[in-house]
């Protein structure tokens, strides 16, 4: 199973927006509503912030959202804040008791 | 206050063997799905295994990267999860994270132990 694609980087200002993409096949991204996002500040556990593509846990601020279109799926952070500078990962069911993650995306908050 | 402690990572050989535990507290135990996950330093996170929870008998599913080495088991009455992990490679080195399944989210995780495989 391949890590789903993410891009390296992304990067905004603060109070701008910024949008992460998570690219995998029709065995994973595409054939399951089960995409869910995760936040990892270095050195730190990661921290679920998306879950069923558009589910945002308790705690977490209306700031994130989530969304899929076909085999991509994205994150969306609206009014960038210097806290969410970190690491970003997608994951996905694919499948036959199959989980796969995505190659992670690092966010500057410049 | 759910809360996911693992121990038991450290330096072993390649070939040896290590076992890590989870502790878990917080929440009933055998309720829930539990996953292993894994990232080596300065590298994405990878999917490990996880097991089912007692409704549906404990079963288990592995990555083909570590299918027939590592095996994951629980004992509900020290609220413990494991992994035991067999004829170890040099890329297995990683911090193993356990990690709470919630629908196919992972929604509560430990801090992560490290495991090194090096002669």
């Amino acid at each position: 199973q391949s890590a789903l694609t993410q891009p390296p980087s992304a990067s905004g200002s603060p109070g701008q927006s910024v949008t992460i993409s998570c690219t995998g096949t029709s065995s994973d991204v595409g054939g399951y509503n089960y995409v869910s996002w995760y936040q990892q500040h270095p050195g730190k556990a990661p921290k679920l912030m998306i879950s069923e593509v558009s589910k945002r846990p308790s705690g977490v601020p209306d700031r994130f959202s989530g969304a899929k279109s076909g085999n991509t799926a994205s994150l969306t952070v609206s009014g960038l804040q210097p806290e969410d500078e970190a690491d970003y990962y997608c994951s996905s069911f694919a499948g036959t008791n199959n989980y796969v993650f995505g190659t992670g995306t690092k966010v500057t908050v410049l | 206050e759910v809360q996911l402690v693992e121990s038991g990572g450290g330096l072993v050989q390649p070939g040896g063997s290590l076992r890590l535990s989870c502790v878990v507290s917080g929440f009933t135990f055998s309720d829930q799905y539990m996953d292993w996950v894994r990232q080596a330093p300065g590298k994405g996170l990878e999917w490990v295994g996880r097991t089912t929870n007692k409704d549906t008998s404990y079963t288990t599913a592995y990555a083909a990267s570590v299918k027939g080495r590592f095996t994951i088991s629980r004992d509900e009455s020290k609220n413990s999860l494991y992994l035991q992990m067999n004829s170890l490679k040099t890329e297995d080195t990683a911090v193993y994270y356990c990690a709470r399944r919630n629908m196919a989210a992972l929604d509560y995780w430990g801090q992560g132990t490290l495991v090194t495989v090096s002669s």
